[in-house]
């Protein structure tokens, strides 16, 4: 089952701040976030496995919330390095733990302006 | 050194032809993956191996049919190539299972004409 990610897209001005959502109506073993660059491939940012969890990367992070069923990333003064496209991939809790079977999200368009 | 690499990088083929693209990888991971990534982006899992073990055969046809000689090499051979399977095709690795970090190769961009 495939989570939900929101918004679909989002334009920045540099400096300006966002967050991108990740939703599950399932219980989920982990949240992984990943950015890819047009024509690229996708690039990890982060895992999250535990609920409550809060991780950083430079100025972007992730929390994952204590029912583990959501995940937000956070960036913060976007750079117009920061522009892409953003995945979240997900394991369900109901698998038994980690199998490799991500399912992605849709991805969140970012866009970020001079 | 390219941590994962895939061959051909572009592929151009006639719908029934039969195809295979090669992954690699030298970081020495046990686990490796197949992902399509089709024209809206939307990415999708088909494959993985650990230690040249199939763990993960999603719903894809059996068309696809996925190789390992040895756990560095993931090679996906497609038999009697449609029209929609045109897209990216990523190779990955992880040094276990997912709550590793995934390392993906540059793609292979496939279009069946």
């Amino acid at each position: 089952q495939q989570p939900v990610q929101s918004p679909q897209a989002v334009i920045l001005r540099e400096g300006e701040d966002a967050v991108i959502n990740c939703s599950s109506s399932k219980a989920l073993y982990s949240v992984h976030w990943y950015r890819q660059k047009h024509g690229e491939a996708p690039v990890f940012l982060m895992i999250l496995l535990k609920g409550g969890e809060q991780k950083g990367h430079e100025k972007i992070s992730a929390s994952f919330n204590e029912k583990k069923q959501q995940s937000s990333l956070y960036l913060t003064a976007s750079q117009l390095s920061y522009s892409g496209t953003y995945f979240c991939g997900t394991e369900r809790a109901d698998y038994g733990g980690s199998q490799g079977n991500l399912i992605f999200g849709k991805g969140t368009k970012l866009s970020v302006k001079p | 050194d390219t941590a994962v690499s895939q061959t051909p990088k572009y592929l151009v083929t006639q719908m029934g032809n039969d195809k295979s693209i090669k992954c690699e990888q030298n970081l020495g991971h046990d686990t490796m993956y197949w992902y399509k990534q089709d024209s809206k982006k939307f990415l999708k899992i088909m494959f993985s191996y650990n230690n040249k073990e199939l763990i993960i055969n999603e719903t894809v046809p059996n068309r696809f049919s996925p190789k390992s000689p040895d756990k560095a090499h993931l090679n996906l051979h497609i038999n009697s190539l449609e029209l929609g399977d045109s897209a990216v095709y990523f190779c990955a690795s992880s040094l276990g299972t997912v709550w590793e970090t995934q390392y993906f190769g540059p793609g292979t961009r496939l279009l069946v004409l």
